[in-house]
C-alpha cells in the first residue's frame, strides 16, 4: 500500500532550528512536496524535490533521499508565525500525491 | 489569497437536503482537485479534472457528485449525506498534472456540516 508518515506534533523555541521527518512508501515516485497549513487556512506549497540533495529556499530547506523513501523540511531562526501544520506528499506513478497527515509545529517564545 | 475560490465558506445542511459547493480559480491552470480534510487525517483525494475530464475517482460515495463544465469552474454536489461527512472540502488547481506542475494552489475551503 502507499503511505508517508511523518511525526504528529512537535514544538521548538523561536530563534531554534527544527528538523520535520517525513518517510513515504509509494507505487512509483514522481516527487515529494512539502506544505504549510496554518490553522482555519488553506495548505499554501513550501517546495518540491524530486532529485536526491537539499533545496534551500530562503530560512526553509527540503532534503530528500529517494533510496531510503526519506523528506525533511528544515526550519531556521523559527520565527512564532511559524507555528503550524506541515504536510509531506508524494506524488505516485500516476502522479497522485499521497498526503500524510501533517506535523503540528508548536514555536514557544 | 492563491486566486482559487470556494463558496460557501460554511454549511450546515441536513441528511435530506441537497448543496453544491463551488470552486473557481483564476491561474489558468488545467487541473482541478476536490479533498476532504478530516481532523489529524492526511487529505483525501476525492476526484481529479484535467482538461474537464474526469481522470481519478478514489472510490467516493455516488452522495458526492463532481462537476466540472470549463478549465475554471469546478462543483461538488452533494445529497443525502451522512453526519460522519463533516469535514473542510478544499478545491485546487495545479498548470497540469505531472512533475513539479503538481504544485497545487489551494481554496479556503468549505467547512461541512452534516446534522
Amino acid at each position: 500500500g502507499q503511505n508517508i508518515d511523518q511525526p504528529t506534533e512537535m514544538t521548538a523555541t523561536e530563534g531554534a532550528i527544527v528538523q520535520i521527518n517525513c518517510t513515504y512508501q509509494t507505487s512509483g515516485f514522481n516527487g515529494l512536496f512539502w506544505y504549510q497549513q496554518h490553522a482555519g487556512e488553506a495548505p499554501t506549497f513550501l517546495s518540491y524535490n524530486v532529485l536526491d540533495g537539499l533545496e534551500e529556499k530562503g530560512r526553509f530547506s527540503s532534503f530528500l533521499s529517494r533510496s531510503k523513501g526519506y523528506s525533511y523540511l528544515l526550519l531556521k531562526e523559527l520565527q512564532m508565525k511559524d507555528s503550524a501544520s506541515y504536510l509531506c506528499a508524494a506524488a505516485d506513478s500516476n502522479y497522485q500525491l499521497i498526503w500524510g497527515a501533517g506535523t503540528k509545529l508548536i514555536i514557544k517564545p | 489569497e492563491t486566486g482559487v475560490t470556494q463558496t460557501p465558506r460554511h454549511l450546515v445542511m441536513g441528511m435530506t437536503n441537497k448543496k453544491s459547493l463551488k470552486c473557481e480559480q483564476h491561474l489558468g491552470h488545467n487541473a482541478m482537485y476536490w479533498y476532504k480534510q478530516s481532523a489529524k487525517k492526511p487529505l483525501e483525494l476525492m476526484f481529479v479534472y484535467n482538461f474537464k475530464e474526469q481522470t481519478e475517482n478514489n472510490s467516493v460515495p455516488s452522495r458526492f457528485s463532481p462537476e466540472c463544465p470549463n478549465s475554471s469552474h469546478l462543483f461538488l454536489h452533494l445529497h443525502t449525506l451522512q453526519p460522519e461527512d463533516s469535514a473542510l472540502y478544499l478545491c485546487a488547481s495545479s498548470q497540469d498534472i505531472g512533475g513539479a506542475y503538481n504544485e497545487q494552489f489551494f481554496g479556503p475551503g468549505t467547512r461541512l456540516t452534516v446534522l
